[in-house]
């Protein structure tokens, strides 16, 4: 079985600031990694996914996610916030390999609120 | 369409009524998955279909909960007698495999037992 830990549960930044939202996951088998991000009152939207090749993965409104099999961590990244990315980001992993766990197994969430 | 329709966006429903929630599918897409979403962010897996086969029910409640998948309808998440621990935003996701990079989610419905 595989499992996310996402180590903020929020993180404040001033807008125009750099973020980083980290993730770790276990697992003992090759897996896909996921961003998702939901913004209030909504559902869930993909921001990026890591399924092989180049570790750096880049994906919508400026968001980019390093694959760190080492570390076993997948930490989402953005250069410069705006207020518009206040939301809830989650990480999320599924094993590659077609096996049992194929399902979604998502963190806990990292609220991200940008403040002016 | 391109979306996957979940209705209705929100539900109240009084402890001990039945709820029933609904999820259209990406057309050409054969699987649906169920999932729940509680209070703290904890997602959870609930069902999974093949066209209208079970494909994983491993995550459903056996007692209250029961879903469907019927030909040219909508898939249905059906709660009888619901508790107040249903309480959750429940999402549907469709696919063309059953691989999660494929899923596509809807936009949920939210049900408050009161």
């Amino acid at each position: 079985a595989q499992s996310v830990t996402q180590l903020d549960s929020q993180v404040p930044v001033f807008e125009e600031a750099p973020v980083e939202l980290r993730c770790n996951y276990s697992s003992s088998v090759s897996v896909y990694l996921f961003w998702y991000v939901q913004y209030p009152n909504q559902g869930l939207q993909l921001l990026l996914k890591y399924l092989s090749g180049s570790t750096l993965v880049k994906g919508i409104n400026g968001f980019e996610a390093e694959f760190n099999k080492s570390q076993t961590s997948f930490h989402l990244r953005k250069p410069s916030v705006h207020i518009s990315d206040t939301a809830e980001y989650f990480c999320a992993v599924s094993e590659s390999s077609g096996g049992s766990n194929y399902k979604l197994t998502f963190g806990k969430g990292t609220l991200l609120t940008v403040n002016p | 369409g391109e979306e996957v329709a979940q209705t209705p966006k929100h539900l109240v429903r009084g402890e001990g009524q039945k709820a029933k929630l609904y999820c259209a599918p990406i057309k050409g897409h054969s699987y649906v998955f169920w999932y729940q979403q509680v209070l703290k962010n904890e997602f959870k897996f609930l069902i999974s279909f093949q066209n209208e086969n079970v494909f994983d029910e491993t995550g459903m409640p056996k007692e209250r909960f029961s879903a469907k998948c019927l030909p040219n309808s909508p898939c249905s998440l059906e709660i009888q007698a619901t508790k107040l621990e249903d309480s959750a935003v429940y999402f549907c996701a469709s696919s063309q495999s059953r691989q999660a990079y494929g899923y596509t989610f809807g936009s949920g419905t939210r049900l408050t037992v009161v």
